[in-house]
């Protein structure tokens, strides 16, 4: 069983749509990243959120953080083919390790 | 900058074959990290080092053993394959906990 469940696990849409990618949890974290990773390459990092109730925006991506540190969510807003890639959350409990989420695979179509 | 580097890009071995997968870091990083990545499944940690000369066990360890002896190099090593051990293979490392895990490209691993 998953840590962390990521939803929905693929999503095709159109060039310009909005999107959202959520990632749940039952257990509270102390920070949780968000990742990009496209084929034939490591995950890299988009984001980091450590504070409850955190919005951060990058350009067209903005990510929040639930008040309860238990979930998150991505949202992309007018998505380009160049956002196609494999969506990564992964939580930190306050040790050393993150435990990832299975992902969601994002493919937008020109 | 290399970043983190890992080798070979891919492998066949055969069951019951050994072999080691190399990861160095040019970044000075304390902490370093193996995971595996199957379809559907994210990535699971192997094990992790918060330093030279300490290693200890992830969510996965059997089958795999690892060593740091160098702050630069983390070597995973497969003992007896498996074709259960077939996948991708991806190192990391990071400056402390919170901070970004830099992850090599992988290496693409087949058993059969």
């Amino acid at each position: 069983t998953q840590l962390l469940e990521q939803s929905p696990q693929f999503l095709s849409i159109q060039e310009g749509e909005n999107l959202t990618v959520y990632c749940n949890s039952s257990s509270v974290f102390s920070s949780l990243q968000w990742y990009r990773q496209e084929p034939g390459e490591g995950p890299v990092l988009l984001v980091t959120v450590v504070t409850g109730g955190e919005v951060k925006k990058l350009k067209r991506l903005t990510f929040q953080f639930g008040d309860a540190r238990k979930d998150s969510s991505l949202h992309i807003t007018a998505a380009q083919p160049g956002d196609t890639g494999l969506y990564l959350c992964a939580g930190e409990r306050g040790d050393y390790k993150l435990s990832f989420g299975a992902g969601t695979t994002v493919t937008v179509r020109a | 900058n290399a970043g983190v580097t890992q080798t070979p890009k891919f492998r066949i071995l055969k069951i019951g074959q050994s072999m080691t997968l190399q990861c160095t870091q040019d970044m000075n990083h304390n902490y370093m990290y193996w995971y595996r990545q199957d379809p559907g499944m994210g990535l699971k940690l192997i094990y992790y080092s918060v330093g030279a000369g300490i290693t200890d066990k992830g969510e996965v360890p059997n089958g795999y053993n690892v060593s740091r002896s160098t702050t630069e190099d983390f070597p995973l090593r497969l003992e007896l394959a498996a074709p259960s051990q077939t996948s991708v293979y991806f190192c990391a490392s990071s400056t402390q906990v919170r901070q970004p895990q830099h992850f090599g490209d992988g290496t693409r691993l087949s058993i059969l």
